[in-house]
Parts: structure tokens; C-alpha cells; sequence
């Protein structure tokens, strides 16, 4: 049973550079979303998706793009990496959302390097 | 965007203490969720406060929605070593209706001393 499953678990980046942080799940869940945990500042929203097809804009989504091709699977594109996004990015998946009765489950996270 | 203040920022305890741990925010939210995160992990879900006033019992945990639905507490009871690790408070913004944005406090370190 892997839930929700992130790669790479780590990744160094040089300014400029592109790259895309994988999510899948397998618990057949519409909701999907993506966070940055930077020290201090808790979890932060950048995008998230109620369904294939459909994404929104969290509380910091500059410099991120998301697609939702298929219900499993939630990727995160950096176009051009930025030292200030150097942080822990989380992937979090729910049946319908984010209420309480249908609990967010996270992934084990992506520590991404920019230098 | 919406800020919820999350303290103490860290607790530093002995094994067997009581600890209490509280979320506020300026404005009011459907939903308050706690959460924990050990070292190298995502967050895991601990309890779930979904109506202001609510008290919910998960264990030596118990957690309550605050009556004005802009504040929420948790407790631990006889802390033990494998309560250690940070824990968030989130909540679910009322915009005048259902919403999807899930928003995070900044986390209170805990660490306990056997």
C-alpha cells in the first residue's frame, strides 16, 4: 500500500536550471496539492487540484507550475530555479478536499537544494 | 494571505509532563486539524475538530475547536519520548462556503527528555 509516493527524495539545482517533482497516488484520491515547509514558516499551499483536469493557485505559487493529467498523478515544475526555493516540498492527496472528515496524507517530502 | 499563530514555537519537557499547545487566527475557519511530523516524514493527521466548541480524545491527546471558530488548543497527557517531533495545527478558511485551501500554522517543536 504506497499512499502517496514522492521522487526524488533529493535534488541540488543550479540558478536557471528546470526540473519537475514527481507525486502519485494510489488511494484514488481527487484531491491533490502540493506545500513548501521552510523553517519557521510552517507548511505553505503553492497549487493544489480538486480533479483531473483542474488546478488553483495556493498562497505561493510564483515560479511553480502544476498539471493534472490523470487522477494519480500531481507533478510540480520549476521553470527556471531560484535560491529562495530552496525548501522541503510536500505532496498531499484527499478523497474530496481538505475538510476534516477526508484527511489530508502526505508524502515524505522532496529537499530541494537551489544554488 | 491568512496567518495562523501557532506557540510556544518549542517545548523542551520531561518524560511524563502535560503539554498544551495553542493555534489562533484573526479570522474564522470551518475546520481545525492537528498534525504531527517525525524527522524525514510528511505530516500525519492526529485529530480532526469540525463545530466551535468541539473537544475530541485521541488517545493521551485531546484537541478543541474554539468557540469564536478563530482559535484551537491541543494537549498531550503523560508525555513519553516517542511524542517528540513537530507539530502543526491547520485549519480550513470560511470563505462563505466550502473551500479546498488547507492552511498551516508555523509548528511547535517538541522534545522530551526521558
Amino acid at each position: 500500500n504506497a499512499g502517496v509516493t514522492q521522487t526524488p527524495k533529493f535534488q541540488v539545482l543550479k540558478t536557471g536550471q528546470s526540473m519537475t517533482l514527481q507525486c502519485a497516488q494510489d488511494m484514488n484520491h481527487e484531491y491533490m496539492s502540493w506545500y513548501r515547509q521552510d523553517p519557521g514558516m510552517g507548511l505553505r499551499l503553492i497549487h493544489y487540484s480538486v480533479g483531473a483536469g483542474i488546478t488553483d493557485q495556493g498562497e505561493v505559487p510564483n515560479g511553480y507550475n502544476v498539471s493534472r493529467s490523470t487522477t494519480e498523478d500531481f507533478p510540480l515544475r520549476l521553470l527556471s530555479a531560484a535560491p529562495s526555493q530552496t525548501s522541503v516540498y510536500f505532496c498531499a492527496s484527499s478523497y474530496t478536499g481538505t475538510g476534516g472528515s477526508s484527511p489530508l496524507h502526505f508524502g515524505n517530502g522532496t529537499r530541494l537544494t537551489v544554488t | 494571505g491568512q496567518q495562523l499563530n501557532q506557540s510556544p514555537q518549542s517545548m523542551f519537557i520531561q518524560e511524563g509532563e502535560d503539554v498544551s499547545m495553542n493555534c489562533t487566527s484573526s479570522s474564522i475557519f470551518n475546520t481545525w486539524l492537528w498534525y504531527k511530523q517525525d524527522p524525514g516524514e510528511g505530516p500525519v493527521l492526529l485529530i480532526a475538530l469540525y463545530k466551535a466548541g468541539e473537544l475530541t480524545s485521541n488517545g493521551r491527546l485531546t484537541a478543541q475547536f474554539g468557540i469564536t471558530r478563530k482559535d484551537s488548543f491541543l494537549n498531550i497527557s503523560a508525555s513519553i519520548p516517542s511524542d517528540v517531533g513537530i507539530y502543526f495545527c491547520a485549519g480550513q478558511p470560511y470563505y462563505g462556503g466550502a473551500t479546498n485551501k488547507l492552511i498551516f500554522g508555523t509548528g511547535t517543536l517538541l522534545a522530551v527528555q526521558p
